[in-house]
């Protein structure tokens, strides 16, 4: 079975652009998670969905972040305009219950010059 | 003070050796607690969860102290393949609140 998956890997942009990360839960996992983990510093909470909604997103750093699970299947993660402290790498997860197991996904390295 | 609090390391042990990470957090209320290894540029992985009761997988022994709001993780004859990142992560609801890890590094 395959885990969960994030695209791209890798992206580098410049300050003031749009970049858009993409995660596939494993299938059948209702609950999807953001985390993002920032050089020198400890991974962290950015929201969690249940199928297709909000849960929490207590961890969004400001409105320039926006997460959307259309159809409660896979998740993006859009940056609007980029900053250079958004550099990191962004981990999505997702369990079966809220409660259950998070598998986590290789993560998307991104990069704001 | 941070949520969960780690020794960053490196601990850099021979292998066959012993070693212990410990780890502490701030919130009382937290529910569940578990350890997770990170192989570099690698996405964490769950190695184990962690009981009051204490609970061993093979070479791994983790336990749990809520009085005490600590959490240890034992590795008993380390292998070269041990080397990587430990994270201590602690739960309310769902969501994960990560220590920043303590590397391990384990040589011929």
């Amino acid at each position: 079975e395959a885990g969960v998956t994030q695209f791209p890997s890798h992206s580098v942009i410049e300050k003031g652009q749009t970049v858009t990360l993409r995660c596939d839960p494993i299938s059948g996992h209702d609950n999807l998670y953001w985390y993002r983990r920032v050089m020198g510093k400890e991974i962290k909470f950015l929201l969690h969905f249940v199928k297709e909604s909000k849960q929490d997103e207590s961890g969004m750093p400001n409105n320039r972040f926006l997460a959307e699970r259309t159809g409660g299947t896979y998740s993006t993660l859009k940056v609007q305009p980029a900053e250079l402290e958004d550099s990191g790498v962004y981990f999505c997860a997702s369990s079966q219950g809220t409660k259950g197991e998070q598998f986590f996904g290789p993560g998307t390295r991104l990069t704001v010059l | 003070r941070k949520e969960v609090e780690q020794d960053p390391g490196p601990f850099n042990v021979p292998e066959g050796a012993t070693v212990a990470f410990n780890c502490t957090y701030s919130n009382s209320a937290s529910q569940s607690f578990f350890w997770y290894r990170q192989d570099c540029r690698k996405e964490p992985k769950l190695l184990m969860s962690v009981y009051s009761s204490g609970n061993e997988d093979g070479r791994f022994t983790a336990q749990l102290n809520r009085a005490s709001q600590y959490i240890s993780l034992l590795i008993r004859d380390s292998k070269l393949s041990d080397s990587a990142t430990y994270l201590c992560v602690v739960t309310g609801y769902s969501t994960l609140t990560f220590g920043k890890g303590t590397m391990l590094l384990v040589s011929p």
